[in-house]
């Protein structure tokens, strides 16, 4: 079974602080994706990577950055936290356009 | 960019009715639609998916329709169950450029027992 594991259940930072979350996939999957997810607003693309070193903005970048080393790896930083970023994130992994993403079991971030 | 409108949020069904989700999407050039079924404090979920070269799909309770030419597609569930209760979301992707998957803003289903 193809698992896609996020470092934390539950973060709780202080605004300014900068945060890491971490996702690792074990299926070498070439395309990965951090979204954002909200009541209300469903799932909202943070940023993705194809390949190693490789990323793309998706529909809500600011505020936020990643980093791909390695393929099996992708994380998302939150340069100086805010309060506005409290929210669930989710990280998924696919092989290409037509097959099934895979989901992490997702953080609960707060930032207080 | 693609969008993708799903209705209703929310929804509320007896046990053992059926139950139907609508997505629109925007971006003719889309091809794959998977709907996803996440459960309170979990990720989600791959229940089902379509391409674009069918109409339908099924899988036991769970089927899928695809409406290329008015950009929808529906999922349903029959006989519904308690266990049935939960998040679904649409999402609809393309085969070339970039991989995303564009999602609805989910419909919470609650099966009253």
């Amino acid at each position: 079974d193809v698992k896609v594991t996020q470092s934390s259940r539950y973060l709780v930072k202080r605004t300014g602080e900068k945060v890491f979350l971490e996702c690792v996939q074990d299926m070498d999957h070439e395309n990965m994706f951090w979204y954002r997810q909200d009541p209300g607003l469903g799932l909202r693309l943070i940023y993705f990577s194809y390949d190693v070193k490789m990323k793309e903005k998706g529909d809500i970048p600011e505020g936020y950055s990643v980093s791909r080393e390695k393929k099996e790896r992708f994380s998302l930083i939150l340069e100086s936290a805010s309060t506005n970023q409290t929210s669930m994130y989710l990280c998924a992994s696919r092989v290409g356009g037509v097959t099934e993403a895979f989901f992490g079991q997702g953080t609960r971030l707060t930032v207080v | 960019g693609e969008n993708v409108e799903q209705h209703p949020s929310t929804l509320s069904v007896q046990e053992g009715d059926s139950a139907v989700i609508k997505c629109t999407y925007s971006d003719s050039a889309s091809n794959y639609f998977p709907w996803y079924k996440q459960e309170l404090g979990k990720g989600p979920q791959l229940i089902i998916d379509i391409r674009s070269n069918v109409g339908e799909k099924k899988d036991q309770r769970i089927a899928v329709t695809l409406n290329k030419t008015a950009k929808h597609f529906s999922l349903h569930i029959t006989e519904t169950q308690p266990e049935d209760s939960a998040v679904y979301f649409c999402a609809a992707s393309k085969r070339a450029g970039s991989y995303q998957l564009t999602f609805g803003k989910g419909t919470k289903l609650s099966v009253i027992p």
